[in-house]
């Protein structure tokens, strides 16, 4: 069965501080994301991945990189966080962009102080 | 500007009633529309999808209706269980494109 594992499944963090979330796949698949839910929002892209070693910008980049060293692993990296970074982080996979089936990791709880 | 747009925000309905959600699009070339289901503490996962050559997608007790020319589709949940209570996430996509999501719809099912 397709899987995506996050960690830390929550975390809080300092304002002004490092924040690292890390996502792995094990479902052979391309395309890896990192999508950010707001109540009211839904989910926003805010990087994405269809290549170990390159990462492109989503619709919210700003404030946030990412990382993909495997084709199994995606990070997203927040190098001062700040409060309005407090949201909850999905991970997730697809066999391609497009017209298919998006498995998304159980989430990341962050919390900024 | 929002792409995707889903109404209502929250719904409420009795174990037995049929839900109706409610998703409307910009993006006239949006061809493929999935629509996701998400429990607390979870992430989405895809529930039942369909592409813009057809105007209806039935799984057991879900239901798409789409309407092309209006850019609009809904999902109809029949004979709601208390267990059907979830987010529902309307989203479109077209091509190698990404999909974009909607806000949600809060679905409570009161028994």
């Amino acid at each position: 069965e397709a899987a995506v594992t996050q960690s830390p499944r929550s975390k809080v963090a300092v304002t002004g501080g490092k924040v690292t979330l890390s996502c792995h796949q094990t479902n052979n698949h391309d395309y890896m994301y990192w999508y950010r839910q707001d109540t009211g929002h839904g989910l926003r892209l805010i990087h994405y991945s269809y290549v170990a070693d390159s990462t492109e910008k989503g619709d919210i980049p700003d404030g946030y990189k990412a990382s993909r060293p495997s084709q199994e692993n995606f990070s997203l990296i927040l190098e001062l966080a700040s409060l309005s970074q407090t949201a909850v982080y999905f991970c997730a996979s697809s066999d391609w962009q497009g017209n298919t089936e998006v498995f998304f990791g159980k989430g990341t709880r962050l919390t900024v102080v | 500007q929002q792409q995707v747009r889903q109404s209502p925000q929250s719904l409420t309905v009795w174990e037995g009633e049929t839900a109706i959600l409610n998703c409307s699009y910009e993006d006239s070339t949006f061809n493929y529309f999935p629509w996701y289901q998400q429990f607390p503490g979870e992430g989405p996962a895809l529930l039942i999808s369909i592409r813009s050559v057809s105007d209806k997608k039935e799984d057991g007790r879900f239901t798409i209706f789409f309407n092309k020319r209006e850019k609009k589709l809904s999902l109809h949940i029949t004979d709601s269980q208390p267990g059907d209570s979830a987010t529902y996430f309307c989203a479109a996509g077209y091509g190698n494109e990404k999909i974009t999501f909607g806000a949600g719809t809060k679905l409570t099912i009161k028994p």
